[in-house]
């Protein structure tokens, strides 16, 4: 079955302790990202990637990292996580960034809680 | 600047009734154009979505949209709405070239009354 695979589904962690969130996906797609959801402020890029190797900065990085290592994970890394990325997070992936149509597939989310 | 709009926070439907979910978007080329709902504690799934062609596109789950470029508009339909589509609905906008990143609405949350 295709699919994104995010763990941990939720995490409650305290301040600053290191953190990552793990994506995996099955459908050998090239481009994948990171999202985060906020009430009221819908779903906003945090990083994508567009081939291993190949990363970059979305619209909300800051307190982030991400890597590429291999095509099919995306990991997401809170080196010290505050508060205020408190939130539900999600990964999606999706085939060739340049063939046009093509459309995200979204993991089932990452309930993230920083105390 | 690109952005989707999403007027109704919420929106309450009795169970039977038809629906009409708004969006709007500003972008700055043709866009391609996306619905995804979000039920509860679940991740997102892609309801329907317009490239080109025919403006009116069907979707899963009985649901239809109409891609109006003099409005900026791309609203979700449904005629009869039943209690299991109660979820989180959003818009989104991508580009037609390059990287396939994703500008999302705030969300509308659908409230099914019996």
């Amino acid at each position: 079955e295709a699919q994104v695979t995010q763990n941990p589904r939720y995490l409650i962690t305290v301040t600053g302790k290191k953190l990552t969130v793990t994506c995996s996906q099955n459908m050998n797609h090239e481009y994948m990202s990171w999202y985060r959801q906020d009430p009221g402020l819908g779903l906003r890029q945090i990083y994508y990637s567009m081939n291993v190797e190949v990363t970059d900065k979305g619209d909300v990085p800051e307190g982030y990292k991400v890597s590429r290592k291999e095509k099919r994970n995306f990991p997401l890394i809170l080196e010290s996580p505050s508060p205020n990325q408190t939130s539900l997070y999600f990964c999606a992936s999706s085939f060739k960034w340049k063939v046009v149509g093509s459309e995200a597939f979204f993991g089932q989310g990452t309930r993230l809680t920083v105390v | 600047a690109q952005s989707v709009t999403q007027p109704d926070i919420h929106i309450t439907v009795s169970e039977g009734a038809s629906l009409e979910l708004r969006c709007n978007y500003s972008y700055g080329a043709t866009p391609y154009l996306f619905w995804y709902v979000q039920s509860p504690g679940q991740g997102l799934q892609l309801l329907l979505k317009y490239f080109s062609g025919d403006t009116l596109v069907q979707g899963i789950k009985g649901f239809e949209a109409e891609f109006k470029r003099s409005q900026s508009s791309f609203n979700l339909r449904k005629p009869s709405v039943h209690w299991s589509d109660a979820a989180e609905y959003f818009c989104a906008v991508g580009p037609n070239t390059g990287f396939q990143k994703l500008v999302f609405g705030t969300g509308t949350r659908l409230l099914v009354s019996p």
